[in-house]
């Protein structure tokens, strides 16, 4: 199964942007998969935030406040979530996920700091 | 609403068996097929497979194939998992996920969660 490569942590602080990145590896284009996050905070299962596959193509999870966005740099075969005028609730850990044919792949997950 | 609601802790001995169990309410446990995800302490999270309750079909991630099964009892809404010759690194919380689709139909994301069953496998 492929990896996908996330920074294991990343902070900021509040009212600033986190940017989160998930790469894949170099023989799985990122412009063919939706990319998926999820956040997950201590003691609970994960929650869905939204997908990402273009502009034109995009989904918000039930809830999920608009400061939580997708995008994907293709020349680094990278997604990204962006989280924008961060809150301290926004502090949790993040993953990543594809989801090719039938099997599922999460990536290592980001722990994020809201200093 | 939907909830899947999974068996309690378990603590097992090295090459033993574990069966958790996922119950599921507020829709069709046939309707969906459902997953398993695996945390160990302190780690990411693991797909494990996933079953078609209508057929009983499984795909298995090949890390576990040949030592997970997973199974379901229409009858009564529920799944199962289960994961043989036990070792201390399959120490995790097991989670039950059930996938939603968006308007298309198309697009299938996990936002349905049990709230994890804690498996200890020590001596």
């Amino acid at each position: 199964q492929p990896v996908l490569t996330q920074p294991p942590s990343s902070s900021a602080s509040p009212g600033e942007s986190a940017r989160l990145t998930c790469t894949l590896p170099s023989d799985i284009n990122v412009r063919s998969y939706n990319i998926y996050w999820y956040q997950q905070k201590p003691g609970s299962p994960p929650r869905y935030l939204l997908y990402y596959y273009s502009d034109s193509h995009k989904g918000q999870g039930s809830g999920v406040p608009s400061r939580f966005s997708g995008s994907k740099d293709a020349s680094a075969n990278t997604g990204i979530l962006l989280i924008s005028g961060l809150q301290s609730e926004d502090e949790a850990d993040y993953y990543c996920m594809i989801w090719p044919s039938n099997a599922v792949v999460f990536g290592g997950g980001t722990k994020l700091t809201v200093l | 609403q939907v909830q899947l609601v999974q068996s309690g802790a378990e603590v097992k001995s090295p090459g033993a068996s574990v069966k958790v169990s996922c119950k599921a309410s507020g829709y069709t446990l046939t309707a969906y097929f459902m997953h398993w995800v695996r945390q160990a302490p302190g780690q990411g999270l693991e797909w494990m497979g996933r079953i078609d309750p209508n057929s009983g079909g499984t795909n298995y991630a090949q890390k576990f194939q040949g030592r997970v099964t997973m199974t379901r009892d229409t009858s009564i809404s529920t799944a199962y998992m289960e994961l043989s010759r036990l070792r201390s690194d399959d120490t995790a919380v097991y989670y039950c996920a059930r996938p939603n689709s968006d308007s298309s139909g198309t697009v299938y994301y996990f936002d349905n969660w049990g709230q994890g069953t804690l498996v200890t496998v020590s001596s």
